[in-house]
């Protein structure tokens, strides 16, 4: 089974300041794929980043950037110089990778809600 | 290329109707799925399906039924709506190997 944490229900973040958003993870699979999604007021799940747990370099994506610490499971969001359009709620999310068949399910965290502040 | 869509945006059903949340892919996609959206609990896995004719249960599957007979349609079907199923929905669809690309959504209230 599959189970992801995140801690930060919400945060309040200077604009332009860089920001982390934690996530914690456990799974007994051995390759797996970390996700991260945005959600914007408007209510759209907006693919930002993946991880896969081979990978040996941190994804980064434009101001996206995800920080890997395989040993201790955990896979944090890095935005840099965040931006007012940053506010939204963030999800991590999870699933074995590459997926055997039948087994392409997310599972997903409960989110943070980050807000902007100008 | 519409990607994943879903109708209707919004819906409102009294307790015991029926109803079908219809959801639609264009990007030939063997995986399919529905997550509901509750606040504080992220999204949970409904139903899925990775292909046509081949359905599964997900992590919250009761009061919800799911057919599949072709790789672009997936509905969603409430038998008898309740008050507990109201929530937002979400259909999803992917490759093996690619994340999963969402529709809008679907705002449903059970009075």
């Amino acid at each position: 089974a599959q189970k992801i944490t995140q801690t930060q229900p919400g945060m309040f973040v200077q604009e332009k300041e860089a920001v982390t958003l934690d996530c914690t993870y456990d799974t007994s699979d051995q390759s797996y794929g970390l996700f991260w999604y945005k959600q914007p007021s408007s209510g759209e799940m907006i693919f930002l980043i993946y991880q896969g747990s081979y990978d040996e370099q941190n994804a980064t994506e434009g101001r996206y950037s995800l920080n890997f610490q395989k040993a201790r499971k955990s896979a944090n969001l890095v935005i840099s110089a965040s931006q007012l359009g940053d506010s939204a709620m963030y999800f991590c999310a999870m699933r074995e990778d590459p997926p055997n068949f039948g087994n392409e399910k997310l599972t997903f965290g409960t989110g943070t809600r980050l807000t902007i502040i100008p | 290329n519409a990607g994943v869509t879903q109708t209707p945006k919004f819906q409102v059903l009294k307790t015991g109707q029926s109803m079908t949340l219809q959801c639609a892919q264009d990007m030939n996609h063997e995986y399919m799925s529905w997550y509901r959206q509750d606040p504080g609990m992220g999204l949970r896995l409904i139903h899925y399906s990775v292909g046509a004719g081949i359905t599964d249960q997900g992590e919250v599957p009761n009061g919800y039924n799911v057919s599949r007979s072709t790789t672009e349609d997936f509905p969603l079907r409430l038998l008898s709506a309740a008050p507990s199923q109201t929530s937002v929905y979400f259909c999803a669809s992917s490759d093996q190997y690619n994340e999963q690309f969402f529709g809008p959504g679907t705002r449903l209230t059970v009075l």
